[in-house]
């Protein structure tokens, strides 16, 4: 069973600081990493994919994957208020396909 | 933008009912996924079709079956629901490149008592 693990959280961070969440996964042959927003009763939304090693960058959000050390994670600059959701990491399998592997989420909080 | 539209919000069943979960997307997308989503367990996969009349098991199938008749409507059955399929359901569609995203509905919370 392919895995990918996220810290549960909460992880509390103030207004205006950066928020680091982090996702680890077992697949070596996964070539496809999504990161997921989802608000209290909503539905997942998709905020960044990526796909070659190194960071992506879109507005506030950078998506950083490491393919070597199994390790993708999403850094929130200038945290707000609205970013409070639960972060969902979602990794492709070995060979590509849209059956995706979802870790179960971290929970942020970002405190006026 | 990707409209996935799931035709109920929230839904409340009996015990032994056979349930009907509606899924509608505009996209002409070629996959569409069935999930379920509990507390702690995270997003797991039901069922998914890559295309018309095509369905393959996801990771927890037992009592579910669906249907896909039309490219753009994909059906979640619970023959005899049960009080253990108390979940949120979401629905998902994607494009056929293994690169794309899934865009997800906005859920169907179902109880059954």
């Amino acid at each position: 069973q392919k895995e990918v693990e996220q810290n549960s959280g909460p992880l509390s961070v103030p207004e205006g600081a950066i928020a680091s969440l982090n996702c680890t996964y077992s697949d070596r042959g996964s070539q496809s990493f999504f990161w997921y927003r989802q608000y209290s009763g909503k539905s997942p939304e998709l905020i960044m994919s990526i796909y070659s090693n190194g960071d992506k960058e879109d507005g506030r959000f950078t998506a950083q994957l490491n393919k070597a050390s199994q390790y993708v994670s999403l850094l929130i600059r200038d945290s707000q208020p609205s970013d409070s959701a639960t972060y969902l990491c979602a990794v492709s399998p070995t060979g590509g396909g849209n059956k995706l592997t979802f870790g179960t989420g971290t929970q942020l909080k970002v405190e006026l | 933008d990707v409209k996935v539209t799931q035709s109920s919000r929230y839904l409340v069943k009996r015990t032994g009912e056979k349930v009907f979960l509606e899924c509608v997307q505009d996209m002409d997308h070629e996959n569409m996924f069935w999930y379920r989503q509990d507390p702690g367990l995270g997003l797991r996969l039901i069922y998914f079709s890559y295309d018309v009349k095509m369905k393959e098991k996801g990771d927890i199938p037992e009592g579910y079956s669906v249907s896909r008749e039309k490219k753009e409507r994909f059906s979640l059955i619970l023959e005899s629901a049960s009080t253990n399929q108390t979940s949120m359901y979401l629905c998902a569609s994607s494009l056929g490149r293994g690169d794309s995203p899934l865009h997800f509905g906005n859920g169907t919370r179902l109880t059954v008592t």
